[in-house]
């Protein structure tokens, strides 16, 4: 039971570049979540998905998009990545919106150049 | 005005002291409360939720919760050097997490 996996765990862009933040869980989780990280900030959400099939903005969407690919797996895309997106992103997963523990992923630190 | 707010620290209590996090919030309709640990460089992890106005301890811990106030405090007895770590305030609001920015903890041994 490996939890909640994200990958890569590091990455290097350069301004304009693109690419997917990958995240699967296998608790059989209904709710998936992207944040951010940024030094002495707290965790700002990106976007959510309250169940397979939906999506909606957290508080900071802007320049990314997502994808609930099937249950298991909640992908976040960066289309033209900014120095501003550079922070560590995490992905976290909860057996239903508002019931309990959100069980949180190792974390993908990007920076962007 | 954030939604949740916490003194950013460090806090910082010698080994065997009493440690108070305390964290206040904006919405009044708030229910649910949640605090993480997070150490450096690594994801938080529940310490423990708390949804009724009073205390509930759990081991070394006790959350305190007055709605009424509007406050959420963590209390951790004898502090241990390992409880040195950020520790994130969050209130559950329609399915999603709001975070506080967290207060750094340092247990100097």
């Amino acid at each position: 039971n490996a939890g909640v996996t994200q990958t890569p765990k590091f990455q290097v862009l350069k301004t304009g570049q693109s690419m997917t933040l990958q995240c699967a869980q296998d608790m059989n989780h209904n709710s998936m979540y992207w944040y951010r990280q940024d030094p002495g900030m707290g965790l700002r959400l990106i976007y959510y998905s309250a169940s397979e099939g939906t999506t909606d903005k957290g508080e900071v969407p802007n320049g990314y998009n997502v994808s609930r690919l099937n249950k298991r797996e909640f992908s976040l895309r960066l289309e033209s990545a900014a120095p501003s997106q550079t922070s560590v992103y995490f992905c976290a997963s909860i057996v239903a919106g508002g019931q309990g523990e959100q069980f949180f992923g190792p974390g993908t630190r990007l920076t962007v150049l | 005005q954030k939604e949740v707010e916490q003194n950013s620290g460090p806090l910082s209590v010698p080994e065997g002291a009493i440690a108070s996090l305390n964290c206040t919030y904006s919405d009044r309709g708030s229910q649910s409360f949640f605090w993480y640990r997070q150490y450096s460089g690594k994801s938080p992890e529940l310490i423990m939720f708390i949804y009724s106005n009073g205390d509930k301890e759990d081991g070394r811990f006790t959350a305190q919760l007055n709605k009424a106030s509007q406050y959420v405090s963590l209390l951790i007895r004898d502090s241990q050097p390992s409880d040195s770590a950020t520790y994130l305030c969050a209130r559950e609001s329609s399915y999603k997490l709001i975070f506080g920015s967290g207060t750094r903890l340092l247990v100097r041994p």
